[in-house]
C-alpha cells in the first residue's frame, strides 16, 4: 500500500563519503520533491522536479545534486557529506491534475555522518 | 513572500484535555492550507486540509477552518490521548509555475500525559 517509498531508511556515512538515497513512487505524479529536516526544525525544500524539469532552491548548496531518470523514481546524491548534512531526508510527490496543492511524503532516511 | 507561523511548543497536556495549536499565515492569492503530523523517527502525514476561506478541515478529531479575514488555520481537538503526542506542522501551498510548493511552520511538539 506505500505510496512514496524511501531506501534505504537508515544510512551511515562517513565525512567526505559520497551518499545515494533514493525515492519510488506509485502514484503516477509528475512532481517529485526533497526536503531536508534537521533535528527540531520545519522541513527545507531542496529541490523538485516537474516532470523532467529540474529546480533549484536559492539556496541549496552545491553539494546535493538529483536524478529523476523516469516518473516513479528519484535519487538525492550528497557528493562529500559534512557533519551539517546530518538529517532526516523527506521526499514527496504531489499532481497536478485536480490540484489541491497536497503532498504525499515517504517515511524518510535519516542520514548520519560519522 | 509567504510564510507561516505556528505557537512555540512544546505543548504538554493531560489526557482529555482540549487543544489549540494557532497558526497564521502571511501569503499572496489564495493558498490551500495543511496541518500535517510527524511521528517519532517517521515522514510527515497529512492529518486535513481546507483548500478556500471559510472551508473546515476535520480529520481523527482534530479540526480547522481557513479563516481569510485573521489570515489563520487553527488546529483544535476537543479530547486529545496520548497516542496523538507527536510533532503538528502548519503549512501553506503556493503556486509555483513547476508544481506547488509547500511552505512549512516551525512544528509544535505536543506532548500528551496519561
Amino acid at each position: 500500500d506505500a505510496m512514496v517509498i524511501q531506501n534505504p531508511r537508515y544510512q551511515v556515512t562517513q565525512f567526505g563519503k559520497p551518499v545515494t538515497l533514493s525515492c519510488s513512487q506509485t502514484l503516477n505524479h509528475n512532481v517529485m520533491y526533497w526536503y531536508q529536516q534537521k533535528s527540531s526544525q520545519a522541513p527545507k525544500l531542496l529541490f523538485h522536479y516537474y516532470d523532467k524539469d529540474f529546480n533549484n532552491e536559492a539556496d541549496t548548496p552545491d553539494n546535493f545534486q538529483s536524478r529523476r531518470p523516469n516518473t516513479s523514481f528519484c535519487f538525492l546524491d550528497i557528493r562529500s557529506p559534512g557533519l551539517g548534512d546530518a538529517a532526516m531526508y523527506l521526499c514527496a510527490t504531489s499532481s497536478l491534475a485536480g490540484d489541491t496543492g497536497e503532498l504525499f511524503f515517504g517515511e524518510g532516511s535519516r542520514l548520519t555522518v560519522l | 513572500g509567504n510564510s507561516v507561523t505556528q505557537m512555540e511548543g512544546p505543548v504538554t497536556l493531560s489526557e482529555e484535555a482540549f487543544l489549540t495549536i494557532n497558526c497564521t499565515y502571511t501569503a499572496t492569492g489564495y493558498p490551500s492550507l495543511f496541518w500535517y503530523v510527524q511521528y517519532p523517527g517517521e515522514g510527515l502525514q497529512l492529518l486535513l486540509k481546507a483548500t478556500k476561506a471559510d472551508d473546515k478541515g476535520s480529520n481523527k478529531g482534530f479540526e480547522a477552518t481557513y479563516r481569510k479575514e485573521t489570515t489563520s488555520f487553527h488546529l483544535e481537538k476537543g479530547s486529545v490521548q496520548v497516542s496523538d503526542s507527536a510533532v503538528y506542522f502548519c503549512a501553506l501551498s503556493s503556486d509555483g509555475e513547476y508544481g506547488n510548493k509547500l511552505v512549512f511552520g516551525a512544528g509544535t511538539i505536543l506532548r500528551v500525559k496519561s
